[in-house]
């Protein structure tokens, strides 16, 4: 079983369109969780930290469930800008990110 | 400007040959980064160093050997190339600890350096 599993998607939405991207873990002593956003031929950079309480930036969501080992990001009104892949990522004991495959998101116009 | 910086950003290279990867950090972190991210987009760490220190080493063929000079510069020495070493290598830099203990996460991405071995 992989670290980290993501649906690789691609999920096609159009703009304006609410999305949601899950993600699970099978480390359960994993210590922080991240969403990092990857445009085409780029360097990951991260779009959220993931908090327990669940948090908002602006039109993303993200929530954590521990008991379920479970990652969400929620995008609302989804715009052309957001098309890229999105890597769940979680945080181990040795400060090493582990990184899932990527949901590929494309809005469309 | 650039906050973590990689060269070449391209390296194009024949089966047997030794290349090195360059990385520097201008933001003062103390842990530094390789990832390896494959023709499947799948990124897997590969070496951490910590203050010059080698803390993380996965489960990487020994023809790769990382070198830190400093804490701003963390370099990857690829001996005898393979085929299967073509990939996208990413540097990467935090700042594992703060100056009153806190631990931050975030981790700061190079550019990556596209490796294909022919």
């Amino acid at each position: 079983r992989k670290e980290v599993e993501q649906d690789p998607g691609p999920f096609n939405v159009p703009e304006g369109a609410t999305v949601a991207f899950n993600c699970t873990y099978s480390n359960s002593a994993s210590q922080s969780f991240f969403w990092y956003r990857q445009d085409c031929r780029k360097e990951p950079k991260l779009l959220m930290s993931v908090y327990s309480s669940g948090n908002e930036d602006g039109r993303f969501t993200a929530q954590l469930n521990r008991a379920s080992q479970y990652i969400s990001l929620l995008i609302r009104d989804s715009k052309l800008s957001d098309s890229a892949t999105y890597l769940c990522v979680v945080l181990g004991g040795r400060r090493a990110l582990t990184f899932g495959s990527g949901t590929r998101l494309q809005v469309q116009p | 400007d650039t906050a973590v910086s990689q060269t070449p950003k391209y390296l194009v290279t024949q089966m047997g040959n030794d290349k090195s990867i360059k990385c520097e950090q201008n933001l003062g972190h103390d842990t530094m980064y390789w990832y390896k991210q494959d023709s499947k987009k799948f990124l897997k760490i590969m070496f951490s160093y910590n203050n010059k220190e080698l803390i993380i080493n996965e489960t990487v063929p020994n023809r790769f050997s990382p070198k830190s000079p400093d804490k701003a510069h963390l370099n990857l020495h690829i001996n005898s190339l393979e085929l299967g070493d073509s990939a996208v290598y990413f540097c990467a830099s935090s700042q594992d600890v703060g100056l009153a203990g806190e631990r931050y996460n975030e981790q700061f991405f190079g550019p990556g350096t596209r490796l294909t071995v022919l």
